[in-house]
């Protein structure tokens, strides 16, 4: 299994605004992925952050909305901004601790409820 | 892309009741996994399922991977099965999410 804490767990913000949303990871991991569940919807992948290279955005995903770092094998980063009332939604981060090459069990955060005013 | 349908959408149940709830989706997939999200939003994994049979509990799930479709049980439901429960597929190296069953169950 895998603990991942993810802070802030809750903020609220003024539009036009970043927040920077961090997420670790108690073992080392090659892929973490970020995910937004908008209210009362499922949860949609934003990237997927591999350490040592450039974010995978989905679709609708933009680097210069979402810019992501990941540092090292623990650790990563994902920044809303420019923020606008739409972005209001809980950001997710997860990763699977398992070492495979394909993902097997996804572990979560307890997610970051953003309110943008 | 790949689409992920789950059945029903909503559900109320009164403790001590039994459930199915059903995952299809639209292409093969590497693999499926059924996660439960409680009511503070914490999402827990509950099975990793490409194909056949797992019980874990209350719970079991099966997925018929050739037929594109998985089902969780939930026998005798408890208030602390409520919440929302998601399927998720693997395919090319991500998790891609169903649309949810919100479960009740009432005391």
């Amino acid at each position: 299994s895998a603990v991942i804490s993810q802070k802030p767990s809750r903020d609220i913000c003024q539009r036009g605004t970043s927040l920077t949303i961090q997420c670790q990871v108690d073992s080392q991991v090659t892929m973490m992925f970020w995910y937004r569940q908008q209210p009362g919807q499922s949860l949609t992948l934003i990237a997927t952050a591999n350490q040592g290279s450039e974010a995978t955005y989905e679709s609708g995903f933009v680097i210069d909305k979402f810019p992501i770092s990941r540092p090292n094998l623990t650790f990563s980063t994902l920044t809303v901004s420019n923020m606008s009332p739409e972005d209001s939604s809980i950001y997710l981060c997860s990763a699977d601790p398992g070492g495979r090459i394909y993902i097997e069990k996804l572990f979560f955060g307890s997610g970051t409820q953003l309110s943008v005013l | 892309g790949i689409q992920v349908e789950q059945s029903p959408p909503d559900l109320i149940l009164q403790e001590g009741a039994n459930s199915t709830l059903r995952c299809n989706f639209s292409d093969s997939v590497n693999n499926l996994q059924w996660f439960h999200q409680n009511p503070w939003g914490q999402l827990i994994n509950l099975f990793y399922i490409p194909s056949g049979t797992k019980q874990n509990g209350r719970l079991s799930a099966t997925t018929v991977a050739t037929e594109r479709y998985s089902l969780l049980y939930i026998s005798s439901s408890q208030t602390t099965d409520s919440g929302v429960y998601f399927c998720a597929v693997e395919k090319t190296d991500k998790l891609i999410f169903g649309t949810g069953t919100r479960l009740q169950v009432f005391p």
